[in-house]
């Protein structure tokens, strides 16, 4: 099956800097990877997503970069503030039928 | 966006009673819908995978006769755990995807129950 990694495990920067969250999936058929942030006791919000038909994608402050050949997408945060502290998760998934796999989490902290 | 409703948000039992957990789909019909299990600093975990009309899928290490998984309509699935043991306390989360939208659409979730057996 699946199999999501996700670095890093935690991520400190100053407000205003960029953030980067790397992950990797092993199942090649895989072609929906959606990243959410989750805060405290709260379910995961869904932040941006992507298909594997699309390389990149842009909202905001936030990217998603996709790199089928390796395996591997990433989320891009610009801009940091502090509301953007909170644990962010990747997963990976193929067809509207199929659970979503995710990564262990980042938990990002950005101080004023 | 679409909602999906989770109740309770939390519950506290007793050790050996049991709890039954709800997932609703507000504004949409799902005929798959996930259930998750995560423990405090860690990931959700795919417990199984609920199909209406039709019985669960779990996932490998996951007690079916434990963790009950009815999905009676297009938009409600429910979780009961029997027999709860404080190991099973956990924050439980499900997840929906809508039949009527296109391959890969958004996998919406509940806002989770924090179960908590004492």
């Amino acid at each position: 099956g699946e199999n999501v990694e996700q670095h890093p495990s935690t991520l400190s920067v100053q407000e205003g800097d960029s953030a980067v969250i790397k992950c990797t999936y092993s199942d090649s058929a895989s072609n929906y990877f959606p990243w959410y942030k989750q805060e405290l006791g709260k379910g995961p919000q869904l932040i941006i997503d992507i298909r594997s038909n699309v390389g990149e994608k842009k909202d905001q402050r936030i990217a998603v970069t996709l790199n089928k050949t390796a395996k591997h997408f990433s989320l891009h945060i610009t801009e940091t503030q502090p509301e953007d502290s909170a644990v962010y998760f990747c997963a990976a998934s193929y067809g509207a039928g199929t659970a979503l796999i995710f990564g262990k989490g980042t938990t990002l902290s950005v101080s004023s | 966006g679409a909602v999906v409703s989770q109740h309770p948000s939390w519950v506290i039992c007793k050790s050996g009673t049991s709890v039954k957990i709800e997932c609703r789909s507000l504004d949409f019909q799902a005929t798959t819908m996930f259930w998750y299990r995560q423990f405090p600093k860690q990931s959700l975990m795919l417990m199984a995978t609920s199909n209406e009309g039709s019985k669960a899928t779990y996932e490998q290490g996951v007690e079916k006769d434990k963790f009950l998984i009815n999905h009676a309509s297009l938009t409600l699935s429910t979780l009961t755990v029997t027999s709860a043991h404080p190991e099973d306390s956990s924050f439980y989360i499900c997840s929906a995807r809508s039949i009527t939208a296109a391959m890969n659409t958004e996998a919406f979730f509940g806002q989770g129950t924090r179960l908590t057996v004492v």
